[in-house]
C-alpha cells in the first residue's frame, strides 16, 4: 500500500532555507505515469500547488516561487525533496507531498502525506 | 495562470439532502479537471477525477459533470462523512490551480 510521509523542521526563521522530505513507501519511482509533488495549504486557507518532479528528474514548478524552489529525486533511499529559499511568514502552511499520476486523459493528486507544519517567525 | 472559482464558499445543509458545488475556469480546461474532499486535519481525497470520472473506492452518491469552463460536484444525498470542505483543481495546464474550496456544513 502506497505511504507517503513528510519530514521537516516545523520552526524556521525568516531568510532561512526550508528543506522537506517526502519519503515514498509501497511504491516504485520507476513508473513514467508518475510524478512526485509539493502542495502546501496556509492556515484556514486553500491549497496551492509548488511543484512536481518525474522519477527522472524532469521538474516543474509554480512560477509564483519558481526563483525560491528546487524539489529533487533520490531513488535509492526512495524519497524526494522540497527545498525553498528565502522563507518569510507568508511561506507559514501545512506542506503535503502527494503522487501525481499522469496519462493522456486526467493528471490527478491520488495519494497524499499527512503533511508538516512550517511556521516561519522571529 | 488558469483562475478556479467555486461557489457557493460554503453551506449549510441536512443530511438526505442533495448538495450541488459549482467550480468555473478562467478558460477553457476541456475536462481536466478533479474534485478533493478535505476533512479537518486531514490530507485532501480524490474523489472525482476529469470531470466525471469517480476514483476507486468513492461512494456513488458522489458525481461530477461538464466540461469547458463549468464543472459541478454533485452528492446525491448527503451523509454525516460528506461535511467537509471540498476543492476543485485544473490538470490543464502549469501551474496546477486550485479553487478556494467549499465548505459543507451541517444545517
Amino acid at each position: 500500500q502506497l505511504q507517503l510521509q513528510e519530514s521537516g523542521p516545523g520552526l524556521m526563521k525568516p531568510s532561512e532555507t526550508l528543506s522537506l522530505i517526502c519519503s515514498v513507501s509501497g511504491a516504485s519511482f520507476s513508473s513514467h505515469n508518475h510524478y512526485w509533488g509539493w502542495i502546501r495549504q496556509p492556515p484556514g486557507k486553500g491549497l496551492d500547488w509548488i511543484g512536481s518532479i518525474s522519477s527522472g528528474g524532469n521538474t516543474y514548478y509554480n512560477p509564483s516561487l519558481k526563483n525560491r524552489v528546487r524539489i529533487s529525486v533520490d531513488t535509492s533511499k526512495n524519497h524526494f525533496s522540497l527545498n525553498l529559499n528565502s522563507v518569510t511568514a507568508a511561506d507559514t502552511a501545512l506542506y503535503y507531498c502527494a503522487r501525481q499520476t499522469i496519462n493522456s486523459r486526467w493528471d490527478v493528486f491520488d495519494a497524499w502525506g499527512q503533511g508538516t507544519v512550517v511556521t516561519v517567525s522571529s | 495562470d488558469i483562475q478556479m472559482t467555486q461557489s457557493p464558499s460554503s453551506l449549510s445543509a441536512s443530511v438526505g439532502d442533495r448538495v450541488t458545488i459549482t467550480c468555473r475556469a478562467s478558460q477553457s480546461i476541456s475536462s481536466y479537471l478533479n474534485w478533493y474532499q478535505q476533512k479537518p486535519g486531514k490530507a485532501p481525497n480524490l474523489l472525482i477525477y476529469a470531470g466525471s470520472s469517480l476514483q476507486n473506492g468513492v461512494s456513488s452518491r458522489f458525481s461530477g459533470s461538464g466540461s469547458g469552463t463549468d464543472f459541478t460536484l454533485t452528492i446525491s444525498s448527503l451523509q454525516p462523512e460528506d461535511f467537509a470542505t471540498y476543492y476543485c483543481q485544473e490538470s490543464y495546464s502549469s501551474p496546477r490551480t486550485f479553487g478556494q474550496g467549499t465548505k459543507v456544513e451541517i444545517k
